[in-house]
């Protein structure tokens, strides 16, 4: 069974827009969640942490929170941008350690039209 | 300069051919995985490496083998590869820090088999 979910599974926005990206999760114990970018046919990129209860970080445009005790994340990006069409993965680790699991979200598509 | 290198980035492969992903950094860390990514699906661990010669295998081990013999270098082996090994494969290494693991990722390599 999927343990990240995320929604929604694609989305169209105009250039200058904002949107929000949604992560929720079942793993436990949920040690830290991370937000990664994937351009089309590249690797995935890391946006930004979310470690401890009601987190709350901020890169450039994007911003994101964390509510453990909902088991739920939102990437928030501002006036978006051409160059913000990609994938957005949510990844939820289990421990703070190399023994921990990583679970990976499937990943919302994010399309920016001009 | 933090990167990580896959070879090859494209590989075509007939049913009961063996394949070779190769996968190297430049950060000396000591953890590094092999991931697989299908549409629609979160990534799924292959295998993972603590250090040279210290692997074990991850959630979907079956058909694949690794071999870790320089903590620069992680490779994946397809022995007589399968047209549903057909996928993008990821190379992740990683450190950890109080953020919880922080992935360097590859560009992926992707394989079809027929």
């Amino acid at each position: 069974k999927t343990q990240v979910e995320q929604s929604p599974q694609s989305l169209v926005v105009r250039q200058g827009e904002n949107c929000v990206l949604q992560c929720n999760y079942s793993v436990t114990p949920d040690n830290h969640l991370r937000w990664f970018k994937q351009d089309t046919g590249k690797g995935l990129v890391s946006l930004t942490v979310l470690v401890h209860e009601n987190d709350k970080t901020s890169n450039g445009r994007y911003s994101a929170t964390l509510d453990k005790d909902a088991k739920h994340s939102t990437l928030h990006i501002t006036a978006t941008l051409l160059d913000d069409t990609a994938t957005y993965i949510c990844v939820v680790g289990d421990r703070g350690s190399a023994l921990g699991r990583l679970h990976f979200g499937a990943g919302t598509q994010l399309i920016v039209i001009p | 300069d933090m990167k990580v290198t896959q070879m090859p980035r494209y590989l075509i492969k007939r049913m009961g051919e063996n394949v070779l992903l190769e996968c190297g950094q430049d950060m000396s860390h000591e953890t590094m995985y092999w991931y697989r990514q299908d549409p629609g699906l979160g990534l799924q661990l292959i295998y993972i490496s603590y250090d040279v010669d210290s692997n074990s295998e991850g959630d979907i081990p079956k058909g694949y083998r690794v071999s870790r013999k320089k903590r620069e270098h992680f490779s994946l082996i397809l022995d007589s590869a399968k047209t549903n090994q057909t996928s993008v494969y990821f190379c992740a290494s990683s450190f950890w820090d109080r953020a919880g693991n922080t992935l360097y990722f590859g560009e992926g390599s992707r394989l079809i088999v027929v």
